[in-house]
């Protein structure tokens, strides 16, 4: 069975980069799939960041596009997110997902000086 | 930009039934947009329910459906349970994007 987990920073400085990655397990990231990540504010609902296809192919969120980048690493099996310029706006849980059918457990980041 | 609007809450007692729909800002949705639809309960992550507009997961009890209704998609619990209280969020893809829905907190009481 596929599982993912998300790893990276708890903590990042405003103005600066929010670096995630997503391991994928139990399965290949080299599949029909579209690998996505989403985010949520603390008490608020989910929004969603963008994803990227096992061709490499990536569609984002027209509000974040000037600031997102989503690669796919077919070698390690993993997927990343990059998002760049952050505010505290941008503190979140931030969850990788297959499809929409496999979750991670999600990551809080923290954005603060 | 493109909204996806969601009832915000609904309360219903335990054994009924409630619909909760989806819609969109730019029209009506179709099976064409995909309508999937999410089940998250406090602390949790996003758990997948339906697909395609009425498709379930493996996991999803039958008492879980979607439909399209009135140029919405629609979710319809029936014969609640009271572990179905939870936040339940739409999601529709509109010209490659994918765009989620406010939630709505189903309370079952």
């Amino acid at each position: 069975q596929v599982q993912l987990q998300e790893s990276g920073p708890g903590l990042v400085r405003p103005s600066g980069t929010l670096s995630l990655t997503c391991a994928v397990s139990g399965g290949s990231i080299s599949t029909h799939n579209w690998w996505s990540w989403v985010r949520q504010p603390p008490g608020k609902g989910l929004e969603w960041i963008g994803h990227i296809y096992h061709t490499g192919s990536s569609y984002y969120n027209p509000s974040l596009k000037s600031r997102v980048t989503i690669l796919v690493d077919k070698s390690k099996d993993q997927f990343s997110l990059e998002l760049r310029s952050v505010t505290a706006a941008d503190t979140a849980v931030y969850y990788c997902a297959r499809n929409w059918d496999r979750w991670g457990q999600g990551s809080l980041v923290i954005v603060s000086s | 930009q493109t909204v996806v609007t969601q009832e915000p809450s609904l309360t219903v007692s335990p054994g009924g039934t409630v619909t909760l729909t989806c819609a969109f800002s730019t029209g009506a949705v179709t099976s064409d947009c995909y309508p999937n639809w999410l089940q998250q309960k406090p602390g949790q992550a996003p758990r997948a329910l339906i697909y395609n507009t009425n498709n379930r997961q493996s996991w999803t009890p039958a008492r879980f459906s979607g439909s399209l209704l009135g140029g919405k998609a629609a979710l319809t619990l029936s014969a609640v349970q009271p572990e179905d209280e939870a936040e339940y969020y739409c999601l529709v893809l509109s010209s490659g994007a994918w765009v989620i829905g406010g939630g709505t907190k189903l309370t079952v009481l």
